[in-house]
């Protein structure tokens, strides 16, 4: 079955560490997104790749790196310098043309740093 | 600019009475709009989608939603609410992959 993959589910980490969110698809969409949720605060964009090997900055990306060197694979880092990185990630992708083209989510890491 | 606001944050139902969440967005230009459904520590899933096609939408799992330009409104009905049906429910507007702005959410809880 086609769809979004993400792991681990639940990752703990000590402050001042990097971590790395995987995020693989394999639906053939070019377009990948990684969101943040927190509790009432809905979906905010952090980043997104239309193509790979380029990618943009979202609403919220200080704190955050990404690279697509695959078209399947869309890696998030959570380096040092974000401030408050606990939280439910969320990566998606699209067929990334058009307004009218739903996303098609993964499952989410919840990621907690003490 | 788009914006979209969930006018409840939390619903209450009894199983097998009907559910509406309330959804009003703004949006510069004709957008589409989407509601997704979410059950704990799961990632989001489209429930239906409004293109500019019909206005009435059905979606999956009974559920359905009425775009009314008028009103810039797109709520979400189930006429008859079931316990699988407990989960937090999202309105989107898209104007384009890069401009989508989800809702803060509404947690629906079904009682027996």
């Amino acid at each position: 079955d086609g769809g979004i993959t993400q792991s681990p589910k639940y990752l703990f980490r000590k402050e001042g560490q990097n971590v790395t969110l995987s995020c693989e698809q394999n639906l053939n969409h070019d377009a990948m997104y990684w969101y943040r949720q927190d509790p009432g605060q809905g979906l905010r964009l952090i980043y997104y790749s239309q193509i790979v090997n380029d990618f943009q900055k979202g609403d919220i990306a200080e704190g955050y790196s990404v690279s697509r060197e695959k078209k399947e694979s869309f890696p998030l880092t959570v380096t040092s310098a974000q401030k408050n990185p606990t939280a439910f990630y969320l990566c998606a992708s699209g067929t990334g043309s058009g307004h009218n083209s739903p996303l098609h989510f993964g499952n989410g890491t919840r990621l907690t740093v003490t | 600019a788009q914006s979209v606001t969930q006018l409840d944050s939390h619903v209450s139902v009894s199983e097998g009475t009907p559910v509406l969440l309330r959804c009003n967005y703004s949006s510069s230009y004709s957008p589409s709009l989407f509601w997704y459904v979410q059950h704990p520590n799961k990632g989001l899933q489209l429930l239906l989608k409004y293109t500019s096609a019909a206005t009435l939408v059905k979606g999956i799992n009974g559920f359905e939603a009425e775009f009314k330009k008028s009103e810039t409104s797109f709520h979400l009905t189930k006429p008859s609410a079931h316990m699988s049906d407990a989960a937090e429910y999202f309105c989107v507007v898209s104007l384009g992959p890069r401009k989508l702005s989800f809702g803060a959410g509404t947690t629906v809880t079904v009682r027996a």
